[in-house]
């Protein structure tokens, strides 16, 4: 069985960065794309961007370029999110996302993170 | 981008009975749309892929009908735990885009 474990919630302050993780189990990441999507409060679904673990190629959304950092680790299997430079509207719930193979679906979601951007 | 739009924005239901959604893209994005159902404080499952191709697991009372630009998903006998917001999502071309989302409800 395919699982995708999330990191716990964050708070953070305005300006600063905070780093999720997403660690799959009963899957290796190098035969798929990991991809991360936010939900702001009330809202809907909001792709945020991909990456391929075996190679580290991203690719992003362009409202996320310069915000969100997505990295993998093969070793420990687990995807990482980066989020830079904290904007209270950067309050989300960001889930990290993946299907076997390239799949343009995500039938595998983590639990969610709540990142919370207060001072 | 490709924009989906998904009407209604909400739609109350009967249990029982029949319903359909919609989702429209604004440019063709083939039979790459994809349906989830997102039940409060839980995370996105996966209903139908490629527009009507069934998953594992999921009730036979969904179906998924449509290709291009106009796409449908259908719940033949609509039960209480199926109100939920359901989303479209289209995988045609980067970036991947979801619609806003069309909530059941009880009537």
């Amino acid at each position: 069985e395919v699982q995708l474990q999330q990191s716990g919630a964050e708070l953070g302050k305005p300006g600063t960065s905070v780093k999720l993780s997403c660690k799959v189990s009963g899957y290796n990441i190098r035969n798929t794309y990991m991809h991360w999507v936010n939900q702001r409060p009330g809202k809907g679904l909001e792709w945020i961007g991909r990456i391929d673990p075996a190679n580290g190629n991203t690719i992003y959304a362009e409202k996320f370029k310069s915000k969100a950092t997505l990295t993998a680790d093969t070793s420990s299997n687990t995807a990482y999110m980066q989020l830079s430079q904290l904007k209270s509207d950067d309050t989300a719930i960001y889930f990290c996302a993946a299907s076997r193979g390239t799949r343009t679906w995500f039938a595998y979601w983590g639990q969610g993170t709540l990142v919370t951007v207060s001072s | 981008d490709v924009v989906l739009t998904q009407s209604p924005a909400t739609l109350s239901v009967t249990p029982g009975e029949r319903i359909s959604l919609s989702c429209r893209a604004s440019e063709s994005v083939d039979t790459y749309l994809h349906w989830y159902q997102q039940k409060p404080n839980e995370s996105p499952r996966l209903l139908i892929k490629y527009a009507s191709q069934s998953i594992s697991g999921i009730p036979s009372r969904f179906s998924g009908s449509g290709s291009g630009t106009d796409f449908t998903l259908s719940i033949n006998g609509v039960e209480l735990e199926d109100l939920s917001i359901y989303y479209c999502q289209q995988g045609n071309s980067l970036p991947y885009t979801f619609g806003a989302g069309t909530k059941l409800e009880l009537k």
